[in-house]
Order: structure tokens, then C-alpha cells, then sequence
């Protein structure tokens, strides 16, 4: 599964800079893969998914890169908002499995 | 997107006190429902996976007598904190996929559990 840690790292990011998160998996059977966004005291919330056959993905404002040689993850929030401001994490399966969570990045937006 | 609902969205209990959270799903039917627990500064962690009409599955570690978990119907599981002490206090989170939507899991809004 996807390794998890304690004390989330953070990343502080001047507002309408951009934003890169990583994440490092470990199951090299995962096959599909999402990065969510969990405000304080919410449940997570879908930003954007890929899917193993694909290298880069992009949404409004979000771009998710994968490199399945390193097993590494990217978000890249482009023109980052104070609305921004969140913890954002990885999360992968393989075949419909239950979702892995990666162990997070708390994202501050500095206006 | 599909919608996912738990409640209560916080709950205060005594020590050696039962507590149940629900997660709903409202517009759509869930065969399988996802309960994870988070505590503070860290990640989502997996507790089990709730069938619908059979017996949950637990992740390594987490005590499933005291974990009860029932999914009597397509759109309702159920998770109760047995003679919840304090080191239960967590966050408590469930998903579901939608069947028609794909791989996304949608998530309820968690349940803050306190136990004094």
C-alpha cells in the first residue's frame, strides 16, 4: 500500500504563484489514481484522477503528472488561490480496491 | 457528484459508551461502503470495507468487536465505537463508489468523535 507518515509536511506558496505536491507510492499494481483536497474538519473532496495508461492529465487550473518508472505523483495548482488552502493527498488502487491514501501535503496559501 | 452523507458530524461521549455513525448514500445504491479513521495531522488510514448483506472487512489491526460495522441496505452502513475510551477519539470518514460514475470514491463529510 501507499506509505503513510506522521506531521504532514507544508508547502507555502505566494498567492497566483503556482503550486507543485508531490507523492511517492509504493504498490506498483495500482492502476488508478486521484488526488483529493481535505479542508479542516471535512471529508475529502475529488480534485482530479488518472488513470495508469495516461502520463499527464489536466483539469481547470490542475494538472496531475504520473511517472510510473519512480512511482511519483504530481499536482500542479497553477495561479494558487487563498481558496487553495487545504491538505491535499494521494490515493491509489488497483481493480476497484479500496483507496490507499498517500500521507498528505498541507498547502499554505500566503496572500 | 454523487452525494455521500454521515451523521452525526461530531459526537461527545463518556468513556465505556457506545457511539453509531451512519453513512448514506443519497443518490445512488452502494453495495460496498468504506470506513476510514484520521487522526490529527495525518492520513487517512482504512478500518474496513462494508458489504452490503454480509459480514464487513477489517484492515490488519482494527478490532472488529469493537468496531461493529452493519450494512443492512443498499444505501446505509453503520459504524459503532464500542466502549469508546479516549484513544478512540478520531475522525471518522466512510466512501462509496458510485456504479455508474467509475473508480471515484465519494466521501461523507466525517463524524468527530470525543470521548471524555
Amino acid at each position: 500500500g501507499e506509505s503513510v507518515g506522521l506531521h504532514l509536511p507544508t508547502l507555502s506558496v505566494q498567492e497566483g504563484d503556482n503550486s507543485i505536491i508531490n507523492c511517492a507510492y509504493s504498490n506498483s499494481a495500482s492502476d488508478y489514481f486521484i488526488w483529493y483536497k481535505q479542508e479542516s474538519g471535512k471529508g475529502p473532496q475529488f480534485i482530479i484522477d488518472i488513470r495508469s495508461n495516461m502520463d499527464k492529465r489536466q483539469g481547470q487550473r490542475v494538472t496531475v503528472l504520473l511517472n510510473k518508472t519512480v512511482k511519483h505523483l504530481s499536482l500542479q495548482i497553477a495561479a494558487t488561490q487563498p481558496g487553495d488552502s487545504a491538505v491535499y493527498f494521494c490515493a491509489g488502487d488497483s481493480g476497484n480496491t479500496p483507496l490507499v491514501f498517500g500521507k498528505g501535503t498541507r498547502l499554505s496559501v500566503i496572500a | 457528484g454523487a452525494v455521500v452523507s454521515q451523521h452525526p458530524s461530531w459526537v461527545i461521549c463518556k468513556s465505556g459508551t457506545s457511539v453509531k455513525i451512519e453513512c448514506r448514500s443519497l443518490d445512488f445504491q452502494a453495495t460496498t461502503m468504506f470506513w476510514y479513521r484520521q487522526f490529527p495531522k495525518q492520513s487517512l488510514m482504512l478500518m474496513a470495507t462494508s458489504n452490503e448483506g454480509s459480514k464487513a472487512t477489517y484492515e490488519q489491526g482494527v478490532e472488529k468487536d469493537k468496531f461493529l460495522i452493519n450494512h443492512a441496505s443498499l444505501t446505509l452502513s453503520t459504524l459503532t465505537v464500542t466502549s469508546a475510551h479516549p484513544e478512540d477519539s478520531s475522525f471518522y470518514i466512510c466512501s462509496a463508489r458510485h456504479p455508474g460514475v467509475g473508480r471515484e470514491a465519494f466521501f461523507g463529510q466525517g463524524t468527530r468523535l470525543t470521548v471524555v
